[in-house]
Formats: structure tokens, sequence, C-alpha cells
């Protein structure tokens, strides 16, 4: 079954630490650019990140620039994402999602970070 | 930053009728890099079209996209129960890619 499975989430305190990651399946993920998309609880959509398909490229939104990292493991089939000195509005769902033409066109359910203290 | 301001906020309708989304960009866009999504509650989105018209795979064909420049239209004919839900448009022709703020599709 083609899917992409993300795991990570949580509470954590304002200023703490958390990393995310997003296992696919039934598809070469080695070939595939992949993104980090988050959605704000009652909010939009929100891109944050991009990573090439050998991981020789990042790309991120301003407000997470410096604070989140995104990389992958092609040989575990996971995308990762490293998040740092994290605040009250990165409160979020993140979706993995694979990229399609510059669209995407598979996600995962999302994993829920909740940055509170 | 390329802005994507979607019409209406929301929509009432009643399952038969047509649905006609809008999607205005700040600047212009190549259709090539537009599409749009749908978001149930407690789901993730889904792609519906791409390229600005192009369906994406298991869509139904009462789905169509289309426009280009700055102005892009989803059209959903004969609503199905099934339809109603929150539809996103994106872009992906100048970074960083955008959403519009989204049109929620409601039973009248």
């Amino acid at each position: 079954e083609v899917q992409l499975v993300e795991s990570g989430g949580g509470l954590v305190q304002p200023g703490g630490s958390l990393r995310l990651s997003c296992v696919a399946s039934g598809f070469t993920f080695s070939s595939s650019w992949m993104h980090w998309v988050r959605q704000a609880p009652g909010k939009g959509l929100e891109w944050v990140s991009r990573i090439t398909s050998d991981g020789s490229s990042t790309s991120y939104v301003d407000s997470v620039k410096g604070r989140f990292t995104t990389s992958r493991d092609n040989a575990k089939n996971t995308l990762h994402l490293q998040m740092s000195t994290l605040r009250a509005d990165d409160t979020a769902v993140y979706y993995c999602a694979r990229d399609h033409y510059g669209c995407f066109d598979l996600w995962g359910r999302g994993t829920l970070v909740t940055v509170s203290s | 930053e390329i802005v994507l301001t979607q019409s209406p906020g929301t929509l009432s309708l009643s399952p038969g009728e047509r649905a006609t989304l809008s999607c205005r960009a700040s600047q212009s866009i190549s259709g090539t890099y537009v599409a749009w999504y749908q978001q149930k509650p407690g789901q993730a989105p889904r792609l519906l079209i791409y390229g600005a018209s192009s369906r994406a795979t298991g869509i139904p064909d009462r789905f169509s996209g289309s426009g280009s420049g700055t102005d892009f239209t989803l059209t959903i004919n004969r609503l199905e129960p099934e339809d109603f839900a929150v539809y996103y448009c994106q872009q992906s022709g100048s970074p960083p890619r955008t959403f519009g703020q989204g049109t929620k599709v409601e039973i009248k």
C-alpha cells in the first residue's frame, strides 16, 4: 500500500525541541521530493519545508528558518523534521507529503505538535 | 510571496447543485503550478486538481479546474453528499509554496 505515516508529535514546552519522522512505503521514496506541511488548529494549510530526492537541497518557510531542519534517510524510507526553539505558534498538525509536479499528491495522516507550558 | 485569496469563504448549496470556487493570486502564475485540494474534518487533504486543470488519480469527472494568470476556478458539478468539505488552492510557481485560506462548501 502506498502510504506515509508520521510520528513523533506531542506536548513540548516553549523553547523545547522535537523530532518528527515520516515513514514511506509502497513507492520509490528515494526518487521523490518530500515536504512538510502544517495546519494550526482550526486554521488553513501552511507549507513548512521541502527536501530534494537525494537530500542535497532543502528550503523552508521564513517563520521556521534557523529553527527547523529537514533531512531524510533513503535507506530507511524515512523523512525527518527536527524542530527546535519551539513557539506557541508552531502548534499544529504536521503532515508529510510527496511532491508531484509542484503539488502534493500523497499525504500522511499527520502528527499533532502542541507547544505549551 | 504570492498570496492566494479564495472566495467565497463559505458556499451553502444543496446536493445536485453546482459549486464554483474562486482562487485569485496576488501576481500572475503559470497554470502549471496551481493545484486544488479537498479536506474533510479530521482527515488529511486530498489532491483533486494539478496543473490548474488535470484531475488527480481517482478523482471523479464532476471536479474540474480552469484558469490562468491570476484567476483560477474549481467547479464541482452535481454536488454529492461526500463533496461537502473545505477546499484549498495552492501555488508552486514562486517560492515559498502557498495555499489559499480555504472555501467551505456546506449543505444548505
